[in-house]
């Protein structure tokens, strides 16, 4: 079981450009997120899904889109990028439990350098 | 005043001592709280899951939650090397699917 995979592991890209970071996850879990860390801020939620079909925004959600066409794939489209989105990304996804927690586990992520 | 406030250190002990990491919130809204851990270039990686207030030990990890001073703790006992991380407390308002709130981590080190 792999758990949640991330693709690319890391990526240059010239500002203006279209990328899209891909998410897949195996464990069947209704929920996923994305994250964005950055050094002096710490994790920030960009975008999130309770379950397929459905999106919401997050904290800092600007200059990003997501989809969740089926349970396993949350892919970010960054439509035209800016040297701000320089980060480390990581995905993630959850279940809620009987007793209501809900666990959130985190891919490798994958770090994108705008210029 | 970010919601979550955390010290980034480096915060540095000896192997075999007992650390204490802490974070404070603003937001009386939360109830759940969480401590990752996150090696260098790595995924954070869960260690705790608190609800509400009070105590709950897991083997050499103590994570601790005190609402009334929004505070929680996590201590970690007879620290070893692999210790060495990053440690990221996190938190949330509903007990369902909901984003994380997390702290800015602190960067913990053992000394062989």
């Amino acid at each position: 079981i792999a758990g949640i995979t991330q693709a690319p592991t890391s990526q240059i890209l010239a500002a203006g450009r279209r990328m899209t970071l891909r998410c897949t996850q195996d464990m069947r879990h209704n929920a996923m997120y994305w994250y964005r860390q950055d050094l002096g801020l710490g994790l920030r939620l960009i975008h999130y899904s309770n379950t397929a079909g459905t999106t919401g925004k997050g904290e800092v959600p600007d200059g990003y889109s997501v989809s969740r066409a089926n349970t396993d794939d949350f892919p970010l489209t960054l439509a035209s990028a800016v040297p701000s989105q320089t980060s480390v990304y990581f995905c993630a996804s959850s279940r809620t439990g009987l007793d209501g927690t809900d666990t959130q586990y985190f891919g490798p992520g994958t770090r994108l350098t705008v210029l | 005043q970010k919601e979550v406030e955390q010290d980034p250190g480096p915060l540095s002990v000896p192997e075999g001592a007992i650390v204490s990491l802490n974070c404070t919130y603003s937001n009386s809204a939360f109830q759940y709280f969480m401590w990752y851990r996150q090696y260098s270039r790595k995924g954070p990686e869960l260690l705790m899951y608190t609800y509400s207030s009070g105590n709950k030990e897991d083997g050499r990890f103590t994570a601790q939650v005190d609402k009334s001073s929004k505070y929680i703790s996590l201590f970690i006992r007879d620290s070893q090397p692999s210790d060495s991380a990053t440690y990221l407390c996190a938190m949330k308002a509903g007990g369902g699917a909901d984003g994380l709130t997390f702290g800015k981590g602190t960067h913990l080190i053992i000394q062989p």
